[in-house]
């Protein structure tokens, strides 16, 4: 049963524009969530987090928003550089427990 | 720090042979997850140690995976028999904490079983 859910495998932006990843989930107990970013031949990397205390979390070019009614947080990358064409998975945890991951979203960022 | 490391990076084997993954988490990391990569399913969570024990294995798909860990710097995970629907990439990760701590994962196997 996947509990997190990224529905579209694939993302294209143009370099400078804002490139926004979706992210739903259906187990409402969930507490933590956060971004991985996936460059090809390497594990994913820690990007960003948010707890569900929180709406919003931002670092730099990067913004996580979390919607709880909704069950849905998204990735708000602005500007957008090439650099961020990466696999990005979402994931989420409850109570510290082990974390579960979306299917992925790979984004292209063209020049 | 070398970060978590894998072995072998990638494995070629046919259908029926024992295959063994091998993970070394980061030093003083009390918590290791091996995952499964498949375009259809994403990251799958296979099982998690918490001080070298097994907490959740719900996600072994059946009884021809196994993991151990039997020291804090060292896991395996074996698949006997295996079979071509196996092909995937196996990542190993490791935390201070289980749950909401950040995950540091390794390179990955890239396993496929002809």
């Amino acid at each position: 049963d996947q509990q997190v859910k990224q529905n579209s495998p694939s993302l294209s932006v143009q370099e400078g524009r804002i490139s926004i990843l979706n992210c739903d989930y259906t187990n409402s107990m969930f507490d933590y969530f956060l971004w991985y970013k996936k460059y090809p031949a390497e594990g994913p990397t820690f990007l960003i987090s948010i707890s569900s205390i929180k709406d919003k979390n931002e670092d730099g070019r990067f913004t996580v928003f979390l919607n709880k009614s909704a069950k849905h947080l998204s990735l708000h990358i602005v500007p957008s550089q090439p650099g961020d064409s990466a696999v990005y998975f979402c994931a989420a945890s409850y109570n510290n427990n082990d974390m579960r991951f979306g299917a992925g979203t790979r984004l292209t960022v063209k020049p | 720090d070398a970060g978590v490391i894998q072995s072998p990076r990638h494995e070629v084997t046919e259908m029926g042979q024992e295959v063994t993954l091998r993970c070394k988490p980061i030093s003083g990391h009390n918590s290791l997850f091996w995952y499964r990569q498949t375009m259809m399913r994403g990251l799958e969570l296979l099982i998690y140690f918490n001080n070298n024990v097994p907490i959740d294995d719900s996600g072994m798909p059946e009884d021809r995976f196994s993991a151990k860990m039997p020291n804090a710097s060292f896991s395996t995970l074996k698949i006997q028999p295996s079979e071509p629907r196996d092909s995937a990439v196996y990542f190993c990760a490791s935390s201070w904490g289980a749950g909401a701590d950040t995950q540091y994962f390794g390179p990955g196997t890239r396993l496929t079983v002809l």
